[in-house]
């Protein structure tokens, strides 16, 4: 069946450092793709999302490429700060059919001054 | 604007009982879904809502779980005789419509089976 697979944490970054979260899926069709961010106390929030293969979501300079050959869908930002510290899922929509997101495990991130 | 919001957002029960949980979703939202985050499994599927059509229940892990949706709007997830496998926290997402791309998070109910 559909799955998704993403780096396991926890990760612990200095502010200012690189951030790459890997998150690769199964699936029979193509699939729209996303990223999904919990804050600590708050509910799950919508990063960035891509629908077709090669489609780039960005969203607070977080960005994530559709790789349809790789089957992946990467999580990127330059420069994180403090307050990204969250817990970041990656997740997958199939086309037609059910319409429920099908998520990886999360990541949980902590940046340090 | 409002969000989802779900209630209570903590609920401690002794094993054998049966709990109700509530959602209030985005006034218009027609979709509604329920999922379950826990430690071991992660966030997984329970139940979609879709306006008036027949829910998919793909997701229920087994028949002690059941949701209802009353016109179109609140939904209820019912846990009967609760396991102690049952404790997570239960998130209620909503969406405007089939084809939206986006579904709305609440802050979930923390259910403890003891």
């Amino acid at each position: 069946g559909d799955s998704v697979t993403q780096m396991e944490g926890p990760v612990t970054l200095s502010e200012e450092a690189f951030l790459t979260i890997n998150c690769t899926y199964t699936a029979t069709g193509y699939p729209s793709l996303f990223w999904y961010v919990q804050y600590p106390g708050e509910g799950l929030q919508l990063l960035l999302k891509a629908t077709k293969a090669d489609d780039k979501g960005s969203n607070k300079g977080f960005e994530a490429t559709y790789r349809k050959e790789t089957t992946s869908f990467h999580l990127e930002k330059g420069s994180v700060q403090v307050s990204d510290s969250a817990v970041y899922f990656c997740a997958q929509r199939s086309q037609g059919g059910s319409e429920k997101l099908v998520f990886g495990k999360g990541t949980k991130l902590t940046v340090n001054p | 604007g409002a969000g989802v919001s779900q209630s209570p957002s903590n609920k401690v029960t002794e094993k054998g009982k049966d709990v109700e949980l509530r959602c209030d979703p985005i006034s218009g939202h027609t979709a509604l879904y329920w999922y379950r985050q826990s430690l071991g499994q992660g966030l997984e599927f329970l139940i979609y809502f879709q306006g008036n059509s027949a829910p998919d229940k793909s997701g229920l892990p087994s028949d002690r779980f059941s949701a209802e949706r009353t016109g179109g709007s609140v939904s209820t997830l019912t846990i009967q005789r609760t396991q102690q496998e049952d404790s997570a926290v239960y998130l209620c997402a909503s969406s405007p419509d089939r084809a939206s791309y986006e579904q709305y998070f609440g802050p979930g109910t923390r259910l403890t089976v003891t």
